[in-house]
């Protein structure tokens, strides 16, 4: 299984850019990364996906790298309401089981 | 469309009990999962399903049983409950899009307390 490995927690002014990485130095070719975000005590909230071409939707970007081996999920403008754990999956097998596995994700916290 | 709702939101357990957790969804997706977090840790899957009729093990299966009779619903049994299974409960569900790509919608959890 492609594992990955993120910050334990990261800073940030609010109003400004929030760049998260993750890195999945061992991901397969048909696998793809998962953004999602955890606000307290809620259940997790999908953010992006992406399989090699950088992404943007309405909630963030994410940038993958053109060796695929770590990604950076970047939220433009970020506001308190953002504070939560961002977990980067990689889906774990081929055969699409539908199965995530969650790491211990960065915990982002911003401030005013 | 509701989403994907478990019930109860809190229950209290004595040990031994056991209880079914609920979990419905509305969106006809084909997968669903259940997960349990501990405090200050992240989601460890339990069990999970692809479709009716077909369930299998995640990383955490021991203690508990699960079954998926129809495409909406996939309750999560305790058969005796012990003090270790106290944690937060979500439910999750996905659709499975055209390539591949499907994201996740989680339920607003159950929060359950063995004593």
């Amino acid at each position: 299984d492609a594992k990955t490995t993120q910050p334990t927690s990261m800073d940030c002014a609010e109003g400004r850019a929030a760049n998260l990485p993750c890195n999945h130095s061992t991901i397969s070719g048909n696998e793809y990364v998962y953004w999602y975000r955890q606000i307290h005590s809620q259940g997790p909230q999908y953010i992006i996906h992406g399989l090699k071409n950088n992404e943007t939707n309405e909630m963030a970007s994410l940038i993958i790298t053109e060796d695929r081996k770590s990604s950076t999920l970047i939220l433009p403008h970020a506001t308190l309401r953002d504070t939560a754990v961002y977990y980067c999956i990689v889906r774990p097998d081929s055969s699409n089981t539908g199965k995530l596995i969650f790491g211990q994700g960065t915990t982002l916290q911003v401030k005013p | 469309n509701a989403g994907v709702t478990q019930t109860p939101k809190f229950q209290v357990l004595k040990t031994g009990q056991s209880m079914t957790l609920q979990c419905a969804q509305d969106m006809n997706h084909e997968y669903m999962s259940w997960y349990r977090q501990d405090p200050g840790m992240g989601l460890r899957l339990i069990h999970y399903s692809v479709g009716a009729g077909i369930t299998d093990q995640g990383e955490v299966p021991n203690g508990y049983n699960v079954s998926r009779s129809t495409t909406e619903d996939f309750p999560l049994r305790l058969l005796s409950a012990a003090p270790s299974q106290t944690s937060v409960y979500f439910c999750a569900s996905s659709y499975r899009n055209r390539g591949n790509n499907y994201g996740y919608t989680f339920g607003s959890g159950t929060r359950l307390t063995v004593v």
